[in-house]
């Protein structure tokens, strides 16, 4: 079946150090693949998405390209920032004429940027 | 304009109780989707609605758990005699369609936190 996988957090970082959450995924077919966030007592929001192989998604300085050949997605930021503390979901969701763009989530990671 | 509305934002409930969970999706959107998200998991499908017909409820866990979408804009998650095992947050979504390969983004709740003490 289709699924998931991110790594385990939480990540500590300090602020401007350069961040990487894996994801890797397995899926029949050529999935679109995104990253949600989730701040702080808000709901869950569309960071960044990929919708064919060796696309790449970027927003708000974060980046992570579609590979197909290692089945990943992994999330970077350069310099991260205290205000990029949150929870991270890595998602898939199917293509095709029966697609009803359910989502499927791994288990999130979570992030805290330290001053 | 309004985002997706979820209500109640938090829900206490005795086990056995009959529950209802309300979200007001974003106008014009046709596709509907439920979540339910356990403590340190990501959301899980539950249901999936285009317009007013459930066209996936393969992610219900058992028939204690029921949808509508009567007209085809607000839908209301029912679970009947609520289990300690129901206590998560019920997530909901919308987007202009449920088709397109995900090209089309989903909007997301902010949630209905239910207890089931």
């Amino acid at each position: 079946g289709n699924s998931v996988t991110q790594m385990e957090g939480p990540v500590t970082l300090s602020e401007e150090a350069f961040l990487t959450i894996n994801c890797t995924y397995t899926a029949t077919g050529y999935p679109s693949l995104f990253w949600y966030v989730q701040y702080p007592g808000e709901g869950l929001q569309l960071l960044l998405k990929a919708t064919k192989a060796d696309d790449k998604g970027s927003n708000k300085g974060f980046e992570a390209t579609y590979r197909k050949e290692t089945t990943s997605f992994h999330l970077e930021k350069g310099s991260v920032q205290v205000s990029d503390s949150a929870v991270y979901f890595c998602a898939l969701s199917k293509h095709g004429s029966s697609n009803t763009g359910k989502l499927i989530f791994g288990q999130g990671t979570t992030l805290q940027v330290k001053p | 304009g309004a985002g997706v509305s979820q209500t109640p934002s938090n829900k206490v409930t005795e086990k056995g109780k009959y529950v209802e969970l309300r979200c007001d999706p974003i106008s014009g959107h046709t596709a509907l989707y439920w979540y339910r998200q356990s403590l340190g998991q990501g959301p899980e499908f539950l249901i999936y609605f285009q317009g007013t017909g459930a066209a996936d409820d393969s992610g219900l866990p058992n028939d204690r758990f029921f949808a509508v979408r009567p007209e085809g804009s607000v839908s209301t998650l029912k679970i009947q005699r609520t289990e300690r095992g129901d206590s998560a947050v019920y997530l909901c979504a919308s987007s202009y369609s449920g088709t397109g390969g995900g090209n089309t983004e989903a909007f997301f709740g902010q949630g209905t936190r239910l207890t089931v003490v």
